[in-house]
């Protein structure tokens, strides 16, 4: 079975400041792990994920991830926060047995940037 | 590549009526296709797995007949809420994998809101 948790409901940070957006896993096989972010009513862009190849994941938008396994984490980060960076995120995990595998989604983080 | 769109993004219905979405894929063949419910403030929930030319398989507490899923050819899923009710009000979104990614990366419609009066 598989399953996220995402710490923190909500995030506030100022401009210019570092995004740190938790996430924990859990799975019986080594995951493939993603982070979305989703604008008010719109559907999930996709930001960065994880394909047990570099376990430092670079995405979009200057989002990074980094893939612990001893800690069973992919803690998104970003060094400045940007206005625009304002949203939902997402961390979802699926595993690695190949085919149209299920996707499961942790419960999301709000991110707020105060100016 | 790996676009997915969705019809209508935004429908509003009478009690008791059926509301049709379309989820496409534009620029690939998706023989699996994935749809979600978002409530507000909280994550998506799946709700069924469309597979095309076989009968949809779906998640428990799912009321299939509630929740008709069609996935008529290689491009096009539909889910079809049938007699709607208020508590069926919710932003509804589907997914797709190509098959190239090699990773399950999903590439998610822009999602449907359905507010039933």
């Amino acid at each position: 079975a598989q399953s996220v948790t995402q710490l923190g409901s909500h995030v506030s940070v100022s401009e210019g400041a570092l995004v740190l957006l938790r996430c924990n896993y859990s799975s019986s096989v080594p995951p493939y792990l993603f982070w979305y972010v989703q604008y008010p009513n719109q559907g999930l862009q996709l930001l960065l994920k994880y394909t047990s190849a570099a376990t430092l994941v670079k995405g979009i938008n200057g989002f990074e991830a980094e893939f612990k396994k001893s800690e069973t984490s992919f803690h998104l980060t970003k060094p400045s926060a940007h206005m625009s960076d304002a949203a939902e995120y997402f961390c979802a995990v699926s595993d690695g047995s190949g085919g149209y595998q299920k996707v499961t989604f942790g419960i999301g983080t709000k991110l707020q940037v105060i100016p | 590549g790996a676009v997915v769109s969705q019809h209508p993004s935004r429908v509003i219905c009478k009690s008791g009526t059926s509301v049709k979405i379309e989820c496409r894929s534009l620029d690939f063949q998706a023989t699996t296709m994935f749809w979600y419910r978002q409530f507000p403030k909280k994550s998506l929930m799946l709700m069924a797995t469309s597979n095309e030319g076989s009968k949809a398989t779906y998640e428990q507490g799912v009321e299939k007949d509630k929740f008709l899923i069609n996935h008529a050819s290689l491009t096009l899923s539909t889910l079809t809420v049938t007699s709607a009710h208020p508590e069926d009000s919710s932003f509804y979104i589907c997914s797709a994998n190509p098959g190239t990614s090699g990773s399950n990366e999903q590439f998610f419609g822009p999602g449907t809101r359905l507010t039933v009066l």
